[in-house]
Order: C-alpha cells, then sequence, then structure tokens
C-alpha cells in the first residue's frame, strides 16, 4: 500500500509563490498526481509526474523526485480563487494502478 | 469521449436505513473504478476500488459494501446507516493497466453529499 503525508493547512498571499510539498511510500510507484478541490466540489486534475524532474503549466508547477519519495507543487502569482483544497495522489502499478490520495493541503490565499 | 454519472447529487437518511448510491461510466471499457469518502475539511479516503466485473477490494473495514454488477457500473451500498457514515461521497474511474508514462488520471464525477440523522 501507500503512505502519503502533506501538509494539513498553508497560509499564503495574493500575488506570492507557494510550494506545497508531499512525501510517498508505495511498493509499485506508477505516477504521481496533483488535484485542485473546492469545497462542496469532486477534485480536478492539476498535473501528472512520473519522471524525476519539473512539470510545468502556467502558473502550476510540479516536482517529483523518486528516490526521494517526494514531489511539490508550487503555484506562483496566488490569486483568491487559487484558495482550495491541494491533493497529492500516488498511483501503484502493483495494484491495477488504483490511485491513493493524501489528505489534502487546504490552501487559504489572503489579500 | 468519456464521462461519469453519480446520483444523487444529496441524500439525507436515518439511522439505520439502506444505502444504495450508483455510479456509471460511459465512453470506455474496463474501467478502474474507485469510491471515495470526505468528511468534511478532510481528504480523500478510499472506500473500494475494482479492476474488473465482480472485482472489489476494501480498503477500510466499515459497515458499506460496493459491487460491481456490470463492467462500467459500480455500487455503494449499506444495510444500516451509522450516524458516522456522513460525508461527501465521490465515484471515480481511471484507465486500467496503463504502461509507465501513461498519464492515467481519475476522473471524478459530481459527488454525493449524504447526511445520516
Amino acid at each position: 500500500g501507500q503512505n502519503i503525508d502533506q501538509p494539513t493547512e498553508m497560509t499564503a498571499t495574493e500575488g506570492a509563490i507557494v510550494q506545497i510539498n508531499c512525501t510517498y511510500q508505495t511498493s509499485g510507484f506508477n505516477g504521481l498526481f496533483w488535484y485542485q478541490q473546492h469545497a462542496g466540489e469532486a477534485p480536478t486534475f492539476l498535473s501528472y509526474n512520473v519522471l524525476d524532474g519539473l512539470e510545468e503549466k502556467g502558473r502550476f508547477s510540479s516536482f517529483l523526485s523518486r528516490s526521494k519519495g517526494y514531489s511539490y507543487l508550487l503555484l506562483k502569482e496566488l490569486q483568491m480563487k487559487d484558495s482550495a483544497s491541494y491533493l497529492c495522489a500516488v498511483r501503484d502499478g502493483n495494484a491495477g494502478n488504483m490511485l491513493t490520495f493524501g489528505g489534502g493541503t487546504r490552501l487559504m490565499v489572503k489579500p | 469521449s468519456q464521462t461519469i454519472h453519480q446520483w444523487p447529487a444529496t441524500l439525507v437518511q436515518p439511522v439505520g436505513s439502506p444505502l444504495s448510491l450508483e455510479c456509471t461510466v460511459e465512453g470506455t471499457s474496463n474501467p478502474n473504478l474507485y469510491w471515495y469518502r470526505q468528511a468534511a475539511g478532510r481528504g480523500l479516503q478510499l472506500l473500494f476500488y475494482s479492476v474488473g466485473i465482480g472485482q472489489i477490494s476494501s480498503e477500510v473495514p466499515q459497515n458499506l459494501s460496493a459491487s460491481r454488477p456490470q463492467d462500467r457500473q459500480f455500487i455503494l451500498s449499506s444495510k444500516k446507516l451509522l450516524l458516522s457514515d456522513s460525508g461527501f461521497y465521490l465515484c471515480a474511474w481511471s484507465f486500467f493497466g496503463a504502461f509507465v508514462g501513461m498519464n492515467t488520471e481519475a476522473f471524478f464525477g459530481q459527488g454525493t453529499r449524504l447526511t445520516v440523522v
């Protein structure tokens, strides 16, 4: 199985940069995903990493180090609408590509 | 294109009553299917996942059960609801058996907000 850890809450200022970390332990790593979830809504896909390095998509970037079992999501030029929960999820290739989610990091963006 | 349907959107049920939530996927075959639960302000807790018809894996012991009677149908049930079963239930699907590097993100239904009273 997987053990996925991420901070419970973070606060940042509008226009700033914030980094949300995620560490994991898994036997059959086959990809790491980041999702955004606004309160009361379903999660929406943000990014995907399966090889080491940085993937950039506009204001959002995600980094992966497989040897360290570590990923981060970087949000630049924060906007108020970025206030949401950010979920790290790991896919297990030894279990039919089952996705297991971390507890999520609730980000509050303040003016 | 693929779509996922989950219903109902909201549900209020008394303690001890049965539960049946249904999820169907269209536009793909042999998907992985998942049921997650999310308590208020918390992350997603994997309840069940399925890699094929009749194949159900349970992650958390509880009074809930899941069934997959057809390839693209996933049902979450309970015979007697508890107060602690209240939460936001999400069904999701992903492609099965992806090779390394293939982006097989999970696609979520809109969720069912269950309140047990």
